[in-house]
C-alpha cells in the first residue's frame, strides 16, 4: 500500500550546525503531515505539523517544508543541540478527521546523531 | 497535567499466551490510539477508540483487540501470542477523534514473546 519513507536512516551533524531531515511520501491524497521526535526509551513526541494547503511552517528552531509536487517533506532544525539527538519520524494521513482505516502512517525514521 | 501512562512498561510472555496492556490518556482526552513499533516494520497503526467505540482499525489480525472504558482509559489485548508480536506497543491520546488532532504518546509497553 501507500507508505511514507525517509531518505536516510542515520544523519550525523556537528553541534551548532543546521540539520535537515527528509521524508518522501507516496500517497498523493495525503493532507496532513506531522514530525515526531523519539528519544531512547520514550514514546514519540510531537514537534510540528503542516496541512497540505501550506508549503512552510515554522516553530521554535524548527521549520517544516512541504513540496506537494514531488511529494517531499523536510524538517529543518536550526543550531542543533545535543538534546536534539533522537529518531525523527514523519507521519501523514489523507484524512485528519480519521474517517479512514489507517490512522497515521509513519515513515521508518532517521536517527539524528550530534557530534560535539 | 500528567502525560499518557502505560502499564506495564515491560512484559515477557510465551507463545500461545494472551496479554492485556493498559493505557491511561491525558485528562480530558477522549481519543486513544494504539500503535505497534518494531525495528522491521516501524510504527504501525492498530486501532483508535473514541467514546468507548472503535473508530477505525489498522491491518492487523483479529488476535489484536481493544476496548475503551467510560473514563477514556483503554486496554488492548493480544491473544495466542506469536514470536512476531514482540514489539513496543504505544498508546497515544488526543482531545478529539481523528489523526488530525495532536496525538500525545505514552512511553510504551515493551512486549517480549519467547
Amino acid at each position: 500500500g501507500e507508505s511514507v519513507g525517509l531518505h536516510l536512516p542515520t544523519l550525523s551533524v556537528q553541534e551548532g550546525d543546521n540539520s535537515i531531515i527528509n521524508c518522501a511520501y507516496s500517497n498523493s491524497a495525503s493532507d496532513y503531515f506531522i514530525w515526531y521526535k523519539q528519544e531512547s526509551g520514550k514514546g514519540p513526541q510531537f514537534i510540528i505539523d503542516i496541512r497540505s494547503n501550506m508549503d512552510k511552517r515554522q516553530g521554535q528552531r524548527v521549520t517544516v517544508l512541504l513540496n506537494k509536487t514531488v511529494k517531499h517533506l523536510s524538517l529543518q532544525i536550526a543550531a542543533t543541540q545535543p538534546g536534539d539527538s533522537a529518531v525523527y519520524f514523519c507521519a501523514e494521513t489523507p484524512d485528519p478527521s480519521g474517517g479512514g482505516a489507517d490512522g497515521l502512517t509513519f515513515g521508518k525514521g532517521t536517527h539524528l546523531i550530534i557530534q560535539p | 497535567k500528567a502525560g499518557v501512562t502505560q502499564t506495564p512498561r515491560y512484559l515477557i510472555k510465551t507463545r500461545g499466551q494472551q496479554v492485556t496492556l493498559s493505557c491511561s490518556p491525558i485528562s480530558g482526552h477522549r481519543s486513544v490510539s494504539w500503535y505497534q513499533q518494531t525495528p522491521g516494520q516501524g510504527l504501525q497503526f492498530l486501532f483508535e477508540y473514541f467514546s468507548e467505540t472503535q473508530r477505525n482499525k489498522g491491518n492487523f489480525p483479529g488476535r489484536f483487540s481493544g476496548r475503551q472504558f467510560s473514563n477514556s482509559r483503554s486496554e488492548m489485548n493480544v491473544s495466542t501470542l506469536e514470536l512476531g508480536d514482540s514489539a513496543l506497543y504505544l498508546c497515544a491520546s488526543s482531545r478529539l477523534a481523528g489523526p488530525g488532532y495532536t496525538q500525545y504518546f505514552g512511553p510504551g509497553t515493551r512486549l517480549t514473546v519467547l
